[in-house]
């Protein structure tokens, strides 16, 4: 079975642009999350999706939003990029219903740089 | 605010030897712990969890321990092999069913 994939692997841009990455899940996992890791903060959670709704929504400003497909493909969008948005973005999917946890299983991140 | 710590931010172990990894929490809600290996340049992937209701579980040479009273959790890792060198997250759930994770320890092994 294929893994989560995340495209592109490495991406560079300049302040008040904007970007997209991308994340395939496992096939049939309905549930994709997206976090940023920073050095020394750990993986801060963004949000995640279940069957194409926001479900949960961790402390990040309006400028970081998401989406999913009717294939439960994601993608994330940043707006109006700082500097500090430079980061690891990973992608986690899950067969996740709402009960006991379920593994997350995680892409190999895209590593955004902001100059 | 952190409500899960990791404060050793790299821990070096001989190969063979007992290595210790710490996690402090601070939310007494969450039900399950978790604790991820990372490589470099590939995403975290699930070594070993804990409910709430337990206070230790085994696998293999992954053992995970947890403290309620003291709101602590460790990792030890028995005997310590040059593939365990990665950088481990601890991991809470909450009643929302999301992660809170640590910062991460790096740990290192050494031959």
């Amino acid at each position: 079975k294929a893994g989560v994939t995340q495209t592109p692997r490495y991406l560079i841009k300049t302040r008040g642009q904007q970007v997209t990455l991308s994340c395939s899940p496992i096939s049939g996992h309905r549930s994709v999350s997206w976090y940023q890791q920073t050095p020394g903060q750990g993986l801060q959670f963004l949000f995640e999706y279940f069957s194409e709704t926001q479900r949960n929504k961790g402390n990040f400003p309006g400028r970081f939003s998401g989406r999913q497909f009717s294939n439960s493909r994601s993608e994330m969008n940043v707006s109006t990029l700082e500097l500090g948005d430079s980061a690891l973005y990973l992608c986690a999917s899950s067969l996740r219903q709402q009960g006991p946890y379920n593994e997350q299983f995680f892409g190999p991140g895209t590593r955004l740089t902001v100059l | 605010d952190q409500q899960v710590k990791q404060n050793s931010p790299s821990l070096s172990v001989q190969e063979g030897r007992i290595s210790i990894l710490n996690c402090d929490y601070t939310n007494s809600m969450f039900d399950y712990f978790l604790w991820y290996k990372k490589y470099p340049a590939e995403g975290p992937t699930f070594l070993i969890s804990i409910s709430s209701i337990k206070d230790k579980n085994e696998d293999g040479r992954f053992t995970v321990f947890l403290n309620k009273s003291a709101k602590h959790l460790s990792l030890h890792i028995v005997p310590s092999q040059p593939g365990d060198s990665a950088v481990y997250f601890c991991a809470g759930m909450d009643s929302n069913y999301q992660l809170i994770w640590g910062a991460g320890t790096k740990l290192i092994i050494k031959p």
